[in-house]
Parts: C-alpha cells; sequence; structure tokens
C-alpha cells in the first residue's frame, strides 16, 4: 500500500536553529498539504500545494517558516529560527486528484525546541 | 468559536459497550465529512467518510444532520483497540482542505 514518506521522524533543536523537514507523498498525489498538531489539539493547515504552486499559505508564519515543492512532487518546510513555541509534530498529508477530500497522512515529524 | 468543536472527553467505557461521539461545525458550506482516528503519538487515519444519508462500516456508524450542522460516530461493541482519539473533520468550502476537531478521546477498559 502506498505512503507517505516523511523523515525525520523526531527532531530536536534548540531554539534559533534552523531545521528542515521533508515530505514525499503517494505516487501521482498532487495536492500536498503540511500542518501543525499541538499535543491536544487537532492538525491546523500550514500550506497546501496543488503541483508545484501554493494554493494557501494564510496559516504560515512566513517570517519564520518556508515550504517548497520544486519539481511537484516531494516538499520541505523550514524554520528559521526555531522558537520553544514550534514544538509539535509536523504531518504532511497528500489528496489524489479528482473530486475527493480524502487526505492521507505521512508518520509526522516531532519536534521539540529546548 | 471553533469552525468544527468535539468534546475532548475522555470516555471511559468498558469493553462492549455502546459510545457515541458528537461535533458540530459552523460553516453550512462544508459539503464532505470524514472521521479520522489517531492513535498515542501517530499520524490521523481515515475511519470513515460521513454522508447525508447515514453510513455503517461494522461497528461504526456516522451520521450527519446538515440542519444542525453536527455528525455523530457511534462505535457498538466497543474493543480495546478502538482506544484512540476520534477527530472529526470537515472540508473547507471552495478548497480541498480539510479542518479537524481537537478530537475526542476514548478509552475501552477490560
Amino acid at each position: 500500500e502506498a505512503e507517505v514518506a516523511q523523515s525525520p521522524r523526531y527532531k530536536i533543536t534548540e531554539k534559533s536553529q534552523a531545521v528542515a523537514f521533508w515530505c514525499d507523498p503517494i505516487s501521482g498525489h498532487a495536492t500536498l498539504y503540511w500542518y501543525r498538531q499541538i499535543l491536544g489539539q487537532g492538525p491546523e493547515l500550514l500550506v497546501q500545494f496543488q503541483d508545484e504552486s501554493v494554493v494557501d499559505d494564510s496559516q504560515l508564519p512566513k517570517d519564520r517558516f518556508s515550504a517548497e515543492r520544486l519539481k511537484g512532487v516531494d516538499s520541505t518546510l523550514k524554520i528559521q529560527p526555531a522558537e520553544l513555541g514550534d514544538s509539535a509534530m509536523y504531518l504532511c498529508a497528500s489528496r489524489v486528484a479528482g473530486d475527493t477530500d480524502t487526505q492521507y497522512f505521512g508518520p509526522g515529524t516531532r519536534l521539540t525546541v529546548l | 468559536r471553533k469552525e468544527v468543536e468535539q468534546d475532548p472527553g475522555p470516555f471511559n467505557v468498558p469493553e462492549g459497550a455502546t459510545v457515541a461521539f458528537n461535533c458540530t461545525y459552523s460553516n453550512s458550506a462544508s459539503q464532505s465529512f470524514f472521521w479520522y482516528r489517531q492513535d498515542c503519538r501517530k499520524e490521523p487515519k481515515l475511519l470513515m467518510s460521513v454522508y447525508s444519508s447515514g453510513n455503517e462500516d461494522g461497528r461504526f456508524t456516522a451520521q450527519l444532520n446538515r440542519a444542525s450542522q453536527y455528525i455523530s460516530l457511534l462505535i457498538r461493541d466497543s474493543k480495546l483497540s478502538d482506544s484512540a482519539t476520534y477527530l472529526c473533520v470537515v472540508n473547507r468550502a471552495g478548497r480541498r482542505a480539510l479542518t479537524f476537531g481537537s478530537g475526542t478521546r476514548l478509552q475501552v477498559q477490560p
């Protein structure tokens, strides 16, 4: 069964450092999402890509977060500089093209900022 | 007010019990509805879509009430393995994006 891949699975960093997360969606899935999930809350959308284009980044803190999907396949989410409040699970999801809203999630990257 | 609201629980039930979760959503233009299941420190996984006519998948039954803007999930004959957080999810009208509730935690006890 095809899966969304993410790496690393865990990341510990100190505040003010830069971190980067990688996501490879299910093959053929044109839409890719990055979510942040704080403990005890549901996932919140950070950015949505359609192929290589950003569709929605209204909730992305652009002063420190950036995301790219240069070739419309895999994607990178970067935080620079990391802050204590960025500690969370960062989830990537993808959606097949067509008339469906169903999304499939990767295992996530758990970030701890010290 | 949150777009999707759920009772956080926890719901503690014995094995074999029937348990029901509700959630409400604020955007009347939403068209797609789901329940996702999330185990501790794992990613959310699709449990089932929710259709206007109601739908059933084994021990799980989902209902949608568009007039009242609420969604329900009924679990019959609870198993220990049903212990998880259940996320109520609706689409963002006009966009292929989802809004998640904060989840309802279920603990099934032996």
